[in-house]
């Protein structure tokens, strides 16, 4: 499976301000999704990272909450902005369509960025 | 619209001993992808199997097998002979092509095995 990283590990920020997420994968990947898992949640999909077009996302998230890039097929960000403390989460990436692996259909997972907001 | 149960909420063993962790799915397609990970306590989801709608064979993999029926909608998961470093969350997911892969997971289980 593909190598994915993610920065940063963890976090501790104040209410009101914003934190990029990134995700780096070391193959190009066709599809690339943004996650959140709440303590003691199972996860839950935020968006589609699109390459060279705008996010899809799911039902109860909007963009301006959670703006997303994917400038190309290895690396792609994610923004939470004005955060309160119901944003405490982990965020996870995933990839499906990696060369390496030969698994479309099969997503792999970054190691997480858990979030705590004061 | 697709459904992933899983109704054991936590269970608890003690070493040696086997656990099977049940997950039964909701879909209309006919093409779909069933799918377990493990979250261990770092947080990482770690892949453990896929398996497609048509492929009905049981599999195993050192202590770890897996059950799919589709006459019951199930796609059940044995560890055998559990051991300390078993102790996860593990989910169980759905996707299908007709929805760009997008996974639905289950609500998890989580496994404790005592020493």
């Amino acid at each position: 499976s593909a190598v994915i990283s993610q920065k940063p590990s963890r976090d501790i920020c104040q209410r009101g301000t914003s934190l990029t997420i990134q995700c780096q994968v070391d193959s190009q990947v066709t599809m690339m999704f943004w996650y959140r898992q709440q303590p003691g949640q199972s996860l839950t999909l935020i968006a589609t990272a699109n390459q060279g077009s705008e996010a899809t996302y799911e039902s109860g998230f909007v963009i301006d909450k959670f703006p997303i890039s994917r400038p190309n097929l290895t690396f792609s960000t994610l923004t939470v902005s004005n955060m309160s403390p119901e944003d405490s989460s982990i965020y996870l990436c995933s990839v499906a369509g990696a060369a390496k692996s030969g698994l479309a259909d099969t997503q792999y997972f970054g190691p997480g960025t858990r979030l705590t907001v004061l | 619209a697709q459904k992933v149960t899983q109704a054991q909420t936590e269970i608890s063993v003690v070493e040696k001993e086997d656990v099977t962790l049940d997950c039964v799915y909701e879909t209309r397609d006919t093409t779909y992808y069933l799918f377990w990970y493990k979250q261990p306590p770092s947080g990482e989801l770690v892949f453990l199997i896929r398996r497609n709608s048509f492929d009905e064979q049981n599999e195993i993999s050192g202590r770890y097998s897996w059950n799919f029926q589709k006459s019951t909608s199930s796609f059940n998961f044995t560890i055998t002979a559990s051991q300390v470093v078993d102790s996860a969350v593990y989910f169980c997911a759905l996707s299908d092509p007709s929805n760009d892969y997008k996974l639905s997971f289950g609500a998890g289980t989580t496994v404790t095995v005592r020493a």
